[in-house]
């Protein structure tokens, strides 16, 4: 049974700083991978989308990669600001394209000013 | 501009009561999912879709059912509901191709008490 999971679960940093997200899963069969930001009661927006076979995707300050073979992907954020305080959630589809997304519990993160 | 809506966004109901709860997307895909998200389980499938008159079960799909009637509306019904089912309802759509298409977007929830 595929798991996802995120560490740190919790994360404060000061503004300014570069910093990294990670997510791991425990079967390499993956289509692809999806993280994702959701703010306080809100629903969830789509960052990125990395398809099993790129290694990297970029979106302005954010870079998320890939290592399909070891398991794990990283969401990079440079230069963060308060705004980006929320939690970052990591999710895999299975085998095709379409399926339906398994989910690690997120890292909730706190920028400060 | 396309989008998926769901309704109500806050609901409150007793226990034994059927609740539905409406999801409906402008995007013309044909995957669609409902997901139930609670703290310290993360968010889980509940029931999926890949198009009208296909229905799927998920993970956690005891004491729900969907229905797909058309390619834009999968509503979420609870037959009996029960306090365990309170939760944050989020559902979610996917175009059914390879490539860039098959990014998953998400409704803003549904808060459902059940008391």
């Amino acid at each position: 049974k595929q798991e996802v999971t995120q560490i740190p679960a919790a994360l404060s940093v000061p503004e300014g700083e570069n910093l990294v997200l990670n997510c791991s899963f425990t079967d390499s069969a993956i289509y692809n991978l999806q993280w994702f930001r959701q703010d306080p009661g809100k629903g969830l927006t789509s960052l990125l989308l990395i398809q099993s076979s790129q290694r990297e995707q970029t979106s302005g300050r954010l870079n998320a990669s890939l290592d399909k073979s070891s398991g794990r992907s990283t969401l990079y954020i440079a230069a963060s600001q308060p705004g980006d305080s929320a939690t970052y959630l990591c999710a895999v589809t299975l085998n095709q394209a379409g399926t339906a997304l398994i989910f690690g519990k997120g890292t909730t993160l706190s920028v400060s000013s | 501009d396309a989008e998926i809506t769901q309704s109500p966004r806050h609901k409150i109901t007793e226990t034994g009561r059927q609740v539905t709860l409406a999801c409906h997307q402008t995007w013309n895909h044909n995957n669609m999912f409902w997901y139930r998200q609670d703290l310290g389980h993360g968010l889980r499938l509940i029931h999926y879709s890949y198009g009208v008159q296909d229905t799927n079960k998920g993970e956690v799909s005891d004491g729900y059912s969907v229905s797909r009637s058309n390619t834009e509306d999968l509503p979420l019904t609870l037959e009996s509901a029960a306090s365990s089912q309170t939760s944050v309802y989020f559902c979610a759509s996917s175009a059914y191709s390879g490539g860039p298409y098959n990014e998953q977007f998400f409704g803003p929830g549904t808060r459902l008490t059940v008391l």
